[in-house]
């Protein structure tokens, strides 16, 4: 069974950083793109972040360019994504999500809560 | 940036009612490139549609997507009571991916 499970969400000040975590089992995380999406509270869904299979290839939401990155390890079949100078509009539940066929995300966690806030 | 605007914003049906949901691109999207998900509250995205008419793994048949170019379309055939919730269309173009708004299905 596939599974994601994000965690590293929490209350972080304007400014602030945070480093968020998915542990991917169930499937052969190294031979995926794997994604972050995530959705405000009350709002709809947003991409942020992808990665290729060999962490070789990366593509950013324009507005997190230069504040996050996201990165990977295939021996602990880990997705992170590390989120610098954090703002207000970045508070969101964020998902660890597998791309799949066609640009699809096929597989999603229950996601981790982050709130910017002072 | 591709733009997906997505009507109505909320659909009110009854079950065993037919749900036609639309999804229309600020230009053309590939249609190997264009998705359809499912959520419910409290619960993260599923996938129901890829490529624009593929149904995903367990996906009863009474979804199924069509359309190309600018205008997608995800209907339901029968609504039954477990599939009023939010869909969201979502494209894969130029490494960026967007979703769009979303619509509302309510029972009615």
């Amino acid at each position: 069974e596939v599974q994601l499970v994000e965690s590293g969400g929490g209350l972080v000040q304007p400014g602030g950083s945070l480093r968020l975590s998915c542990a991917a089992s169930g499937f052969s995380f190294s031979t995926y793109w794997m994604s972050w999406v995530r959705q405000a509270p009350g709002k709809g869904l947003e991409w942020v972040a992808n990665l290729r299979q060999d962490g070789s290839e990366k593509s950013y939401l324009d507005s997190v360019k230069g504040r996050f990155t996201i990165s990977r390890d295939n021996a602990k079949n880990s997705l992170y994504l590390q989120m610098s100078s954090l703002r207000a509009e970045d508070t969101a539940l964020y998902y660890c999500a597998r791309s799949n066929k066609g640009g699809s995300f096929d597989y999603w966690g229950q996601g981790t809560l982050v709130t910017v806030s002072s | 940036e591709i733009v997906l605007t997505q009507s109505p914003g909320t659909l009110s049906l009854s079950p065993g009612e037919r749900a036609t949901l639309s999804c229309r691109a600020s230009q053309s999207v590939s249609s190997s490139y264009l998705a359809w998900y499912q959520q419910k509250p409290g619960q993260a995205p599923r996938l129901l549609i890829y490529g624009a008419s593929s149904r995903a793994t367990g996906i009863p048949d009474r979804f199924s997507g069509s359309g190309s170019g600018t205008d997608f379309t995800l209907t339901i055939s029968r609504l039954e009571p477990e599939d009023f919730a939010v869909y969201y269309c979502q494209q894969y173009g130029s490494s960026s991916w967007t979703f769009g708004q979303g619509t509302k299905v309510e029972i009615k």
